[in-house]
């Protein structure tokens, strides 16, 4: 079992839409969980980041993180093209030793939001 | 905040060669630095983590004696690819953060490409 697993898609979506990226992790005793967007040819940029169960908003995303369930997802609401990128979730283990602190990369969903 | 610059951005060169790849925090000490590759359409994958005074530690599979890291101080770490070979040609990203479960803040990425 992979430690961070994303729905690899391609999603679409139209412009306007609400887009839904979805993330599972292993380690139950991870703490902080993160969500960055990739362009291509580009090095990926922060866009939240999530530390209690619950919801976290920003402007037209929010962030979710059930710790029950070892989920975490992204929303991003009134979607743009400009929006269209691939989207990694990441994740902080808890794990202790020479991986603590260490962030482990899902293997990222393509997002595409069409005119 | 929160500014890391890698330099360079796109490299070129022939294999045998070695190639130095530097990565700076801007605006806040980094005791601690960590190296990525990406492969085309592939995840971004950890290669060591870099430690201000001390040696890094490298993920399995990474030879240590290649992918040279050094981290002489608190803002600057760099990563020297030693004999390159067209396998090694891939997107390098550094990247750093202001604390152990902090984001992680990624510079723009070295673009190797060894002939």
């Amino acid at each position: 079992q992979k430690e961070v697993e994303q729905n690899s898609g391609p999603l679409s979506v139209p412009e306007g839409a609400i887009a839904s990226l979805n993330c599972t992790y292993s380690d139950r005793g991870s703490q902080s969980f993160f969500w960055y967007r990739q362009y291509s040819g580009k090095s990926p940029e922060l866009i939240m980041f999530i530390y209690s169960n619950g919801d976290k908003e920003d402007g037209r995303f929010t962030a979710q993180l059930n710790k029950a369930s070892q989920y975490v997802s992204l929303l991003i609401r009134d979607s743009q093209p400009s929006d269209s990128a691939t989207y990694l979730c990441a994740v902080i283990s808890d794990a202790g030793g020479t991986s603590y602190g260490k962030l482990t990369f899902g293997q990222g969903t393509i997002l595409t939001v069409h005119p | 905040g929160a500014v890391v610059s890698q330099h360079p951005s796109w490299v070129i060169c022939k294999s045998g060669t070695s190639v130095k790849i530097e990565c700076r925090s801007l605006d806040f000490q980094a005791t601690t630095m960590f190296w990525y590759r990406q492969f085309p359409k592939q995840s971004l994958m950890l290669m060591a983590t870099s430690n201000e005074g001390s040696k890094a530690t490298y993920e399995q599979g990474v030879e240590k004696d290649k992918f040279l890291i050094n981290h002489a101080s608190l803002t600057l770490s760099t990563l020297t690819v030693t004999s390159a070979h067209p396998e090694d040609s891939s997107f390098y990203i550094c990247s750093a953060r202001t604390g152990t479960n902090s984001p992680l803040h990624f510079g723009n990425g070295t673009r190797l490409t060894v002939t």
